[in-house]
């Protein structure tokens, strides 16, 4: 199975301050279709997760635009420009090859 | 809409079976390329991938639990079931199931949206 990797485990941001997560792959992700399976995910509290990005940087719809993502291979970041209160929750990477894993999580709060 | 909701005990014993039954509205699962998949969640833990269905009733399972999972489709009543033999207190989470969107391929998934979760906790 490939193993996700993300860093840091928590982190807490002052709204309208930037954040970064990083997400790492045991493998490639780069498919010989020439996609990359790698997506975001966000738990917010008392929720079900939601997707915000998929194939490394598209945003879903309805994502605001202060998220995005980026990376290729087996490295991958999720970036928010500017920290909003509503963002607090448990950011997850997750790979689509089969079988589907998920990262650890990393757990965003507002300072 | 689609909307997706899991059903099934809260509480099972050591050595049982857990049998979970996701309905969804707002697709099909005789829709080419379409799936249901289910993902669980230990408290505060990280999210696990279990099994996955497709539209042609075509099966992927975790390599790890295998031998305990069974996932099957009711097309005509818009229900997946999961059935996960010899229950252990580890097993102990929330499980949700989740809408694969169509693609035109199988060997790769993504989710969304979600149910919003059933726990099930394993005790005796």
């Amino acid at each position: 199975d490939i193993v996700m990797t993300q860093t840091p485990l928590s982190l807490s941001v002052t709204p309208g301050q930037p954040a970064s997560i990083s997400c790492k792959s045991s493998q490639s992700l780069l498919h010989s279709d020439g996609k990359t399976y790698l997506y975001w995910y966000l738990q917010k509290p008392g929720q079900s997760p939601q997707l915000l990005i998929y194939e490394v940087s598209s945003r879903f719809s309805g994502v605001p635009d202060r998220f995005s993502g980026s990376g290729s291979g087996t490295d991958f970041t999720l970036k928010i420009s500017r920290v909003e209160a509503e963002d607090v929750g448990v950011y997850y990477c997750m790979q689509g090859i089969h079988p589907v894993t998920f990262g650890q999580g990393t757990k965003l709060e507002i300072k | 809409q689609i909307t997706l909701k899991e059903s099934g005990p809260t509480l099972v014993k050591p050595t049982q079976t857990l049998t979970l039954t996701c309905t969804f509205s707002g697709f099909s699962l005789s829709t080419s390329g379409v799936g249901v998949g289910w993902i669980r969640q230990p408290p505060g833990k990280a999210l696990e991938w279990l099994a996955l269905i497709y539209w042609d009733d075509d099966k992927r399972y975790s390599p790890s639990l295998k031998s305990r999972l069974t996932i099957t489709k009711d097309t005509s009543k818009n229900q997946v079931v999961l059935t996960m033999t010899n229950m252990d207190p580890v097993d102990t989470a929330t499980y949700y199931c989740a809408h694969r969107p169509y693609s035109g391929y199988d060997y790769a998934s993504w989710f969304d949206p979600w149910g919003q979760g059933t726990l099930v906790t394993v005790s005796s």
